[in-house]
């Protein structure tokens, strides 16, 4: 398997524009995973889904942002507008609900800077 | 009081030694617990999961589990400088809507 896809892998831009990140889970997993890293707080959990369906999306730090799954093979996470705060890594993992467990795997993550 | 606490380190250890990195949870209902190494720069990798009381073991790795204390800990034995890295201990909790709790990582340094 290809593991966690996530696109663009670095993205720059100016405060006030819109960012949208992308990513493909794992083929089988019924549960995505937005998180975000700083130095500062660490990893977040931003909000998460099951079944393409948002279970807890209490993570998410303002309205600016947003996310979606419209299938089982995508989703986004969008920034409207950015701002230089919201600069970070942010991750997407993905895991499936098994007998034994329910490992969760991350992609490369996408490092986002806003000027 | 955060659902998952770990040292931030970082936490030295010469080259050949074991390293001990510990972790206590407040949840008593997590059920699945789950060591991840980062590298600057990287994405958190998994490298143990434990998911009963005990020891679990794989090469160099041993993760250890102890409900009644809500304590999770991970050992290397035989550290390489390779094994410098962030740890991050998970939690996840399958009657919170399968909800996973992470630490802020400690960070391991093997000196050669």
């Amino acid at each position: 398997d290809a593991g966690v896809i996530q696109s663009p892998r670095h993205e720059v831009t100016e405060m006030g524009q819109e960012v949208t990140l992308r990513c493909k889970p794992i083929s089988g997993h019924d549960y995505l995973f937005w998180y975000r890293q700083t130095m500062m707080r660490g990893l977040e959990l931003l909000i998460y889904f099951n079944n393409n369906v948002p279970i807890d999306d209490s993570g998410m730090p303002e309205d600016r942002f947003s996310a979606k799954m419209p299938n089982a093979s995508f989703s986004t996470l969008k920034i409207q507008p950015s701002e230089p705060r919201d600069s970070a890594v942010y991750f997407c993992a993905s895991s499936e609900i098994r007998t034994a467990g329910n490992e969760q795997f991350f992609g490369p993550g996408t490092r986002l800077t806003v000027l | 009081q955060k659902e998952v606490e770990q040292n931030s380190g970082p936490l030295s250890v010469p080259e050949g030694a074991i390293a001990s990195l510990n972790c206590t949870y407040s949840d008593r209902g997590s059920q699945s617990f789950f060591w991840y190494r980062q590298y600057s720069g990287k994405s958190p990798e998994l490298i143990m999961s434990i998911y009963s009381n005990g020891d679990k073991e794989d090469g160099r790795f041993t993760a250890q589990l102890n409900k009644a204390s809500q304590y999770v800990s991970l050992l290397i034995r035989d550290s390489q400088p390779s094994d410098s890295a962030t740890y991050l201990c998970a939690v996840n909790v399958r009657y919170n809507f399968n909800k996973f709790y992470f630490g802020s990582g400690t960070k391991l340094n093997v000196k050669p």
